[in-house]
């Protein structure tokens, strides 16, 4: 069955350290596609980056950067140089085909980043 | 990308009685998706919705506590039936896009 991991349910960093993010997910489907989302405090949710499985590059975006290895089922997130500003929920999710052909989104459990001055 | 318009942004409720929450998208889409984040946990998607057909609930939702309208490709209601404490939760419309997934800001509903 599709499911979606994230093991660290919180991490706390000092100011302008690095943060890794971790996500590992499972899924029957060849070709899928993994996103990762930012919950701030205020609650919306904003989407950060998404990957289809076929494309294995890294990505970088300023201090956000992603990490994709289909051999270890993972697709984890780094920010570089955290900020306070960073602190939020991320999620990981994966997109699996649902019934009549759309595709839906399955979240994993969320990590919270608290970033400290 | 789509702006989705989401109202309300909050509510408390009274248990026994319901609420209706609408999603606006200022575009056309064909499937509207409608998501639960209890407190403190990830997102479950409750149902989705195609215009001019019934919604699809996933498993452990149904239609009678959580009925969904989509009367064109731009609008959505979601209805909490019968609310409990357990409803509490917010609750967010999505919409796919081109790259990825858009959701509303939610509306948080809290029962008592």
């Amino acid at each position: 069955a599709q499911k979606v991991t994230q093991a660290q349910t919180e991490i706390s960093v000092v100011e302008k350290e690095d943060v890794t993010l971790d996500c590992v997910y499972e899924t029957r489907d060849t070709t899928y596609y993994l996103f990762w989302y930012k919950q701030p405090p205020s609650g919306e949710l904003v989407f950060l980056i998404r990957r289809n499985s076929f494309d294995e590059q890294n990505e970088i975006s300023g201090r956000y950067s992603w990490n994709f290895q289909k051999s270890t089922s993972s697709f984890n997130f780094t920010i570089t140089a955290s900020q306070v500003v960073d602190s939020a929920v991320y999620f990981c999710a994966l997109s699996e085909e649902g019934y009549g052909g759309y595709n839906k989104l399955i979240f994993g459990a969320g990590t919270r980043l608290a970033v400290h001055p | 990308s789509a702006v989705i318009s989401q109202k309300p942004s909050r509510d408390i409720c009274q248990r026994g009685t319901s609420l209706t929450i609408q999603c606006q998208v200022d575009s056309q889409v064909t499937m509207m998706f409608w998501y639960r984040q209890q407190p403190g946990q990830s997102l479950t998607l409750i149902a989705t919705a195609n215009q001019g057909s019934e919604a699809t609930y996933e498993s452990g939702f149904v239609i009678d506590k959580f009925p969904i309208s989509r009367p064109n490709l731009t609008f959505s209601t979601l209805t909490v039936s019968n609310m409990s404490p357990e409803d509490s939760s917010i609750y967010l419309c999505s919409v796919e896009e081109g790259v990825g997934y858009t959701f509303g800001s939610g509306t948080r509903l809290t029962v008592v």
